[in-house]
């Protein structure tokens, strides 16, 4: 079975620093891999998904991830963060050919200070 | 497009009385989820339908749970008896058909249940 981990539990970063969010993935194949964003009270938003093909990937907001094989990881980077980006991130796994049984990361949460 | 639609969005109950949570999927979507959300356990799939049909239901913690998708417009997640550990927050998501497979999911607001 597919698992996730997103080692950060909390991180904090000044606006209009980097971000770089963690995610290591645990499956036998390639899979499909997604973030999602989840701020207070709302529910999750897609960020960017990775099928297959490029595996940079641009998502909304600004957003990109990285799909590296070699190292079982799908970060997520923003160049410069804006204070709505404080919120909840996900990431996300399914087998290959389906999105549907997702696994979910803990979360990481985000907190930007001014 | 409204997205996934939730109802109630809060829901306040007793231990032992019955609770039953709504979700309109998106129009066109052939494959609905439901999800719940604890501090503990994070976000666990219950259950997913496909064209109305139950294709896994190995997330349903007991027979306390029950699901339904009697038309492809709404299902509904239904808990009797309650309990308060059964308290958390339950998400609808929906997704359409990616050459026959389930594509990206989208997800409702989320339904804050809190069983006293």
């Amino acid at each position: 079975a597919q698992s996730v981990t997103q080692p950060d539990i909390h991180i904090t970063v000044s606006e209009g620093a980097s971000l770089e969010l963690r995610c290591n993935y645990s499956y036998g194949a390639t899979p499909y891999l997604f973030w999602y964003v989840q701020s207070p009270g709302q529910g999750l938003q897609l960020l960017l998904k990775y099928f297959s093909g490029d595996t940079l990937v641009q998502g909304i907001k600004g957003f990109e991830a990285e799909f590296k094989r070699s190292q079982s990881s799908f970060n997520l980077r923003k160049p410069s963060v804006h204070w709505s980006d404080a919120a909840e991130y996900f990431c996300a796994v399914a087998r290959s050919g389906t999105a549907s049984k997702l696994t979910f990361g803990t979360g990481t949460r985000l907190q930007v200070t001014l | 497009d409204a997205g996934v639609i939730q109802s109630p969005r809060h829901e306040v109950t007793e231990m032992g009385q019955e609770v039953t949570l709504r979700c309109k999927p998106i129009s066109g979507h052939d494959y609905l989820f439901w999800y719940r959300q604890t501090m503990m356990r994070g976000l666990e799939l219950l259950i997913y339908f496909n064209n109305n049909v139950p294709i896994d239901d190995s997330g349903m913690p007991e027979d306390r749970f029950s699901a339904k998708m009697p038309n492809a417009s709404f299902s509904t997640l239904k808990i009797q008896p309650s309990e308060p550990r059964d308290s958390a927050v339950y998400f609808c998501a929906s997704s359409g058909d990616r050459g026959g497979l389930a594509d990206e999911q989208y997800f409702g607001p989320g339904t804050r249940l809190t069983v006293t």
